[in-house]
């Protein structure tokens, strides 16, 4: 059983474009992240829900949003592609509020996304 | 804010012997946790080990433990009896009270037959 999945798995698709990348885990947990790694393998963390809130929005373009229709569930849609979202996109969960208490976040296994 | 620093970013070891992975860490807080994430070719991010900044004795899973220096700012990941399945990009990640993790730039450990 898959514990944190993401579909797809890769997505190749024009600069202008819409496209959504969907997260889903089976863990029960409370808090659900979306990262992106760059070319250069950094992880940086760009939203976190928790029981089904925004807890954390970094600085991105706000042709990314996520959305969280349940607590099972975190899916992001980007906007408008440009070249510079070529990365890779992880979805993560942890039971409770990751950071300082120590929770253990499980990832997903990426979605590479390609801008042409 | 909190930066976590990796200054190898790569290194490379023979099957069977011992490797150490450095990170240092930047904050003000006093409580938080610190990580260390595998992420092997599969590109799947894998945690390896954790440590409590308000334990003193340092955490050990099977061949990996940690060196947590506090005062230093210090939290090195030592692999022991290196495999070939241990081949992968390395980080090291810090948790605060911001509810996130910050995670080091990686660093790339090649096991060598």
């Amino acid at each position: 059983d898959t514990a944190v999945s993401q579909t797809p798995k890769y997505l190749v698709t024009q600069m202008g474009n819409d496209k959504s990348i969907k997260c889903e885990q089976n863990l029960g947990h409370d808090t659900m992240y979306w990262y992106k790694q760059d070319s250069k393998k950094f992880l940086k963390i760009m939203f976190s829900y928790n029981n089904k809130e925004l807890i954390i929005n970094e600085t991105v373009p706000n042709r990314f949003s996520p959305k969280s229709p349940d607590k099972a569930h975190l899916n992001l849609h980007i906007n408008s592609l440009e070249l510079g979202d070529s990365a890779v996109y992880f979805c993560a969960s942890s039971q409770g509020l990751a950071g300082g208490r120590g929770e253990t976040q499980y990832f997903g296994p990426g979605t590479r996304l390609l801008v042409l | 804010a909190q930066t976590v620093t990796q200054s190898q970013p790569e290194m490379s070891v023979q099957e069977a012997e011992t490797v150490t992975l450095s990170c240092t860490y930047d904050t003000s807080e006093n409580n938080y946790y610190l990580f260390w994430y595998k992420q092997p070719p599969s590109r799947q991010m894998i945690l390896v080990i954790r440590q409590e900044a308000y334990k003193q004795q340092n955490a050990t899973e099977n061949r990996f433990s940690v060196n947590f220096q506090k005062a230093a700012k210090s939290f090195s990941l030592k692999i022991s009896d290196s495999q070939l399945g241990d081949t992968a990009m390395y980080f090291c990640a810090y948790g605060g009270s911001n509810y996130k993790l910050t995670f080091g730039k990686g660093t790339l450990l090649t096991v060598n037959p």
